[in-house]
């Protein structure tokens, strides 16, 4: 098993632009979940899913769109990249949303 | 707005100690609590949790101890390694809620 695959690991956009970053897990997860995490802070949870075709807002949701065509994937999408948005994004899955979390490696995004 | 500049807490250990790393949860309403060890330049990964119908929880190497009243929990880690260096989390998860995650503490481990 692979886990969970984040791509790319590293991106610099400029001031809206827009992108796709792509979580994959291979382990039948139902539950999928994006966060960001910025310098000394925790992470905060911007989109989640709880099965395929079934998305919902987290904490921080403005600026970002997500859909969940299938189990396997969950993408993230940047639809007018902006400074604030620099991060490290991580992606993670569980079987049920409750327990057993596991995530990505992590995409660090710049934009300038 | 930006949050330029902000410095997690930092626990620095000698290589053989115990050290303790504390978390203040802030929903009495959590049910679920787990602790997380992250390396640099990686994403968190899982190092025990516990359910708030227990106070104490042990894995190799690590004790969780969780003190509903004060609403504190806590990651005791024995005879600290080098390989533990890193940034641990702890989350709660409110019933019927999302997890939330704390601020995190570097652990710095000297030799």
């Amino acid at each position: 098993n692979a886990g969970v695959t984040q791509t790319p690991k590293f991106q610099v956009l400029k001031t809206g632009q827009s992108m796709t970053l792509q979580c994959a897990q291979d382990m039948n997860h139902e539950y999928m979940s994006w966060y960001r995490q910025d310098p000394g802070m925790g992470l905060r949870l911007i989109h989640y899913s709880v099965g395929a075709g079934i998305t919902d807002q987290g904490e921080v949701p403005n600026g970002y769109n997500v859909s969940r065509s299938t189990t396997e994937d969950f993408p993230l999408r940047l639809l007018s990249a902006a400074p604030s948005q620099t991060s490290v994004y991580f992606c993670a899955s569980s079987y049920s949303g409750v327990y057993g979390y596991t995530f990505g490696s992590g995409t660090r995004l710049t934009v300038v | 707005g930006e949050n330029v500049g902000l410095h997690l807490p930092t626990l620095s250990v000698q290589e053989g100690d115990n050290s303790i790393i504390n978390c203040a949860y802030s929903n009495s309403a959590s049910d679920y609590f787990i602790w997380y060890k992250q390396e640099s330049g990686k994403g968190p990964q899982f190092i025990i949790d516990i359910r708030s119908n227990m106070d104490k929880r042990q894995g190799q190497r690590v004790t969780v101890l969780l003190n509903k009243t004060v609403k504190h929990l806590s990651l005791q880690i024995a005879a600290t390694q080098p390989g533990d260096s890193a940034v641990y989390f702890c989350a709660e998860k409110p019933q019927g809620g999302k997890l939330i995650f704390g601020q995190g503490t570097e652990l710095s481990v000297k030799p």
